[in-house]
């Protein structure tokens, strides 16, 4: 059975402050995907990563594939009241499904 | 924009009753999906449809079915709402199966 652990599961910083998500796996995954889903809202796509080591960034958030493509992280930069969220990483299956991890909750506080 | 809509955001239940939760995507997308979302426990697949009258089951599809009679449109039934059903309900489409998935805004379903 392909897992995803999260870490921290919960978060809450200070505005400013910078802070490190992590998804870990025993397994391999051909992608990676990361999401952030508001209260009462549906989570939306933040980013998908490929290719073992692959950094993408998306304005303050930085995003790496580990280069087993076992594990991912999510790293925001100086992090503001907008970014509070449930933030979700997700595995694609060996049968095309998605595999979701418990989700870290982060509050960032002004 | 991708759409998904679905019927209600909430909705209070009885033990017993049958409950049908709708979603609605607006494009064209093959493949729609049922989770469920449980503090601590994540989202967790129920069932997804490839194509019209097509369903396979998830992780989790014990005491529910689904329904895919237009393209557009995939309903989860309850047929039996047990208290342990209580849940946030989410629904996602993607036109490949391998495509990014668009979500609706979730039904938080109480049963009672």
């Amino acid at each position: 059975t392909q897992l995803l652990e999260q870490s921290p599961q919960f978060l809450s910083i200070q505005e400013g402050e910078n802070l490190t998500v992590y998804c870990n796996s025993s397994s391999v995954f051909s992608s990676l995907q990361w999401y952030r889903q508001e209260p009462g809202e549906g989570p939306v796509l933040l980013v998908t990563v490929v290719t073992g080591g692959e950094v993408k960034k998306l304005k303050r958030l930085t995003f790496q594939f580990g280069d087993a493509r076992k594990d991912s992280s999510l790293h925001i930069t100086a992090a503001q009241p907008g970014d509070t969220g449930l933030y979700l990483c997700a595995g694609r299956g060996s049968q095309g499904n998605l595999i979701f991890g418990k989700g870290t909750k982060l509050s960032v506080k002004p | 924009d991708v759409k998904v809509t679905q019927s209600s955001r909430y909705l209070v239940k009885r033990t017993g009753e049958k409950v049908f939760l709708e979603c609605v995507q607006d494009m064209d997308h093959e493949n729609m999906f049922w989770y469920r979302q449980d503090p601590g426990l994540g989202l967790r697949l129920i069932y997804f449809s490839y194509d019209v009258k097509m369903k396979e089951k998830g992780d989790i599809p014990e005491g529910y079915s689904v329904s895919r009679e237009k393209k557009e449109r995939f309903s989860l039934i309850l047929e039996s709402a047990s208290t342990n059903q209580t849940s946030m309900y989410l629904c996602a489409s993607t036109r490949l199966m391998l495509d990014t998935q668009y979500f609706g805004p979730g039904t938080r379903l109480t049963v009672l």
